[in-house]
């Protein structure tokens, strides 16, 4: 089975603009998590989706969005983007949601620099 | 609110000791513990779980962890470390409803020395 896919792998914005991160869960997965992981603040939830509908969101600024597709693909996007916003994104699919198919499959991150 | 809390930053070992990387958690009810680990420039790899039943939950590459509930502690352990092993390690946690996120601990980065 392939696992979890993103892209891009890196990224260079300028301050002010805004990106769009793709995320391609494992075949059969259904629901999509997205951290950000920075030196500082280590890892921070930023949403969850499970067949299309965010079932939990992190303590991040409106900026911070996201969605998932049918075919539980998912996407998150930063508009207006801050220095501070550099960081690793990560995105983890899981079958389902409760007990033991929570188990996370992470996939290698979109490493996002803002200059 | 959900928390977990990994008290080292670092852990130094030599190749061949046994290791322990320590994790509390603070949860309501019941928590689903987890234990991930990252390579340099890599993802999270996925280690071990505890759901329920056995305290002793054995996972990859010779890892297991304890589950403690009095102590609210769910340390990861291994007979005897490989400097392969070294890497940051993070301890996870979830409450058993399913309906909140999954937490991180800060991270542990364990060093294996030769």
């Amino acid at each position: 089975k392939a696992g979890v896919t993103q892209t891009p792998r890196y990224l260079i914005k300028t301050r002010g603009q805004q990106v769009t991160l793709s995320c391609s869960p494992i075949s059969g997965h259904r629901s999509v998590s997205w951290y950000q992981q920075t030196p500082g603040q280590g890892l921070q939830f930023l949403f969850e989706y499970f067949s299309e509908t965010q079932r939990n969101k992190g303590n991040f600024p409106g900026r911070f969005s996201g969605r998932q597709f049918s075919n539980s693909r998912s996407e998150m996007n930063v508009s207006t983007l801050e220095l501070g916003d550099s960081a690793l994104y990560l995105c983890a699919s899981s079958f389902g949601t409760g007990g033991s198919s929570y188990e996370q499959y992470f996939g290698p991150g979109t490493r996002l620099t803002v200059t | 609110a959900q928390s977990v809390a990994q008290p080292e930053d670092q852990v130094n070992v030599a190749e061949g000791n046994p290791l322990t990387v320590k994790c509390t958690y603070s949860v309501s009810g019941n928590p689903y513990l987890f234990w991930y680990v990252q390579y340099p420039n890599r993802g999270l790899q996925f280690l071990l779980k505890y759901i329920t039943g056995d305290n002793l939950v054995k996972g990859s590459y010779g890892f297991e962890a304890e589950f403690n509930k009095s102590q609210t502690s769910f340390h990861l352990k291994k007979p005897s470390a490989l400097v392969s092993d070294s890497a940051l390690y993070f301890c996870a946690v979830r409450d058993g409803t399913g309906r909140t996120a999954l937490i991180f601990g800060k991270g542990t980065t364990l060093s294996v020395s030769s």
